[in-house]
């Protein structure tokens, strides 16, 4: 199952709402996770099950969608926020990853 | 407090063979499936391998399959990738991760990583 996710990168301002969207090639439920990662560290993961919140993550993040279309909102981009984010689909082997998207502060 | 580390990174010759091991704590590390991930210079995550609590039905990456093996070590909270024919493009950060819920035996989300093991081929 392929992943697609867009923008490939994105620049936005602090306090901003931006939205990352990841399309699956083939419908996968709601077997969808969204990781953040930050260079030289481990990926963190954000969003379980399409739009549950991991626990310790703030509320600012949010995941929506369904079979094959899904969406990562950050509600108002704080400082840390700006990193690479992944999608990833745990419904069948092999497991598979969005290609990330990087957003970068304006 | 959940810990994984990885070890065994390191320089390798193109054909050549490494092990990489990851050490888990604070977690009950026998009830857990685990995963390798990889992520290369300039590229995205890529998954690599999987294994069961238990340490059966291992899953392969196509790209991998044939060259590595996933295994671990329970009674020493530890697993393993054993990575033989390294070619220049398996150059990267080896991350360990732990499945979400304990008894997987499918696939599922990775809710803690370790920082990873650089392997460098070349």
């Amino acid at each position: 199952i392929q992943l697609t996710q867009s923008p490939s990168s994105l620049s936005a301002s602090v306090g901003d709402r931006v939205t990352i969207t990841c399309r699956a090639s083939q419908g996968i439920r709601a077997s969808l996770a969204w990781y953040q990662q930050n260079p030289g560290k481990a990926p963190k993961l954000l969003i379980y099950s399409t739009s549950f919140l991991q626990t310790g993550v703030p509320s600012r993040f949010s995941g929506g969608g369904s079979g094959t279309e899904f969406t990562l909102t950050i509600s108002s981009l704080q400082p840390e926020d700006f990193a690479t984010y992944y999608c990833q689909q745990v419904h069948v082997y092999p497991l598979t990853f969005g290609q990330g998207t990087r957003l970068e502060i304006k | 407090e959940v810990q994984l580390l990885e070890s065994g990174g390191k320089v390798v010759q193109p054909g050549g063979s490494l092990t990489l091991s990851c050490v888990g704590s604070g977690f009950t590390f026998s009830s857990y499936a685990m995963s390798w991930v990889r992520l290369a210079p300039g590229k995205g995550l890529e998954w690599v391998s999987s294994v069961t609590n238990s340490g059966e039905g291992p899953q392969y990456a196509h790209y991998v399959r044939g060259r590595f093996s996933i295994s671990r070590d329970n009674s020493k909270n530890t697993l393993f990738l054993h990575m033989t024919s390294l070619r220049f493009e398996d150059s990267a950060t080896y991350h360990c991760a732990k499945t979400f819920q304990p008894y997987s035996g499918g696939p599922s989300t990775l809710d803690s990583w370790g920082p990873g093991s650089v392997v460098t081929v070349s």
